[in-house]
């Protein structure tokens, strides 16, 4: 069954970028019926949608994050990616990887999440 | 960006009913906002209860009903149980991008 798994640094460095990347076993990140988010919680703060990839279309961010945010994906190594830039504290989250219909949030396979911390 | 609203917290006795509901700085909330309502337990990843409002996801339990009131949208849980002690999240589109609320945690008591 399908199955994501987050993977990155632990702990980033302001003002540096963050990367992460998600990988997908069980489904095909080409399949173009789906399309792949990434989504934080702040400690003690609500969930965040900071942006989203489908195959073969461009992705699209939270405009909040936008400047920041670039997603990408690789079908050959069944990986997509997140790269967060010019870090402060106020990026430490959690972070969590998630599938979702083409075009709806309704999110149906997430993974564990991996905490990240930015601190000098 | 706009900022979505819920409240912090609830109590609902067991067998109870409870609404909770999510709001938006930028005006009314609208059936254009796509309203999802997430669950989400300790340790689990968020699961969809409500979409587009007021449709029940196909593992929702039907005490669970979503609805459009008052420039809000709500979630009306009827006949509480313990296991649905849980935060539930709701979730607006904003042409396109998506924004959670802050999350309400109900506890079941």
């Amino acid at each position: 069954h399908l199955q994501m798994q987050e993977s990155g640094p632990g702990l980033v460095k302001p003002p540096e970028t963050l990367s992460l990347t998600c990988t997908v076993s069980g489904a095909s990140v080409s399949n173009n019926s789906y399309c792949w988010g990434w989504i934080r919680q702040p400690p003690g703060k609500g969930l965040q949608w900071i942006g989203s990839i489908c195959y073969s279309v461009n992705s699209y961010y939270n405009p909040s994050l936008e400047s920041r945010v670039t997603i990408s994906i690789d079908a050959s190594k069944a990986q997509f990616s997140l790269r967060l830039s010019s870090v402060t504290a106020a990026d430490t989250a959690l972070y969590y990887c998630a599938r979702h219909p083409r075009w709806y949030p309704d999110f149906d396979y997430w993974g564990q999440g991996t905490l990240v911390t930015v601190s000098s | 960006q706009a900022v979505v609203t819920q409240e912090p917290s609830l109590t609902v006795s067991p067998g109870g009913t409870v609404t909770l509901t999510c709001g938006s700085s930028s005006g009314a909330v609208t059936s254009g906002h796509y309203p999802y309502w997430f669950q989400r337990k300790p340790g689990q990843a968020p699961r969809t209860l409500i979409y587009d409002a007021t449709n029940r996801h196909s593992s929702t339990p039907a005490r669970f009903s979503g609805s459009l009131l008052g420039g809000e949208t709500a979630l009306t849980l009827s006949g509480a149980q313990p296991d649905d002690e849980a935060e539930y999240y709701c979730l607006l589109s904003y042409s396109g991008a998506w924004v959670f609320g802050g999350g309400t945690k109900l506890t079941v008591l």
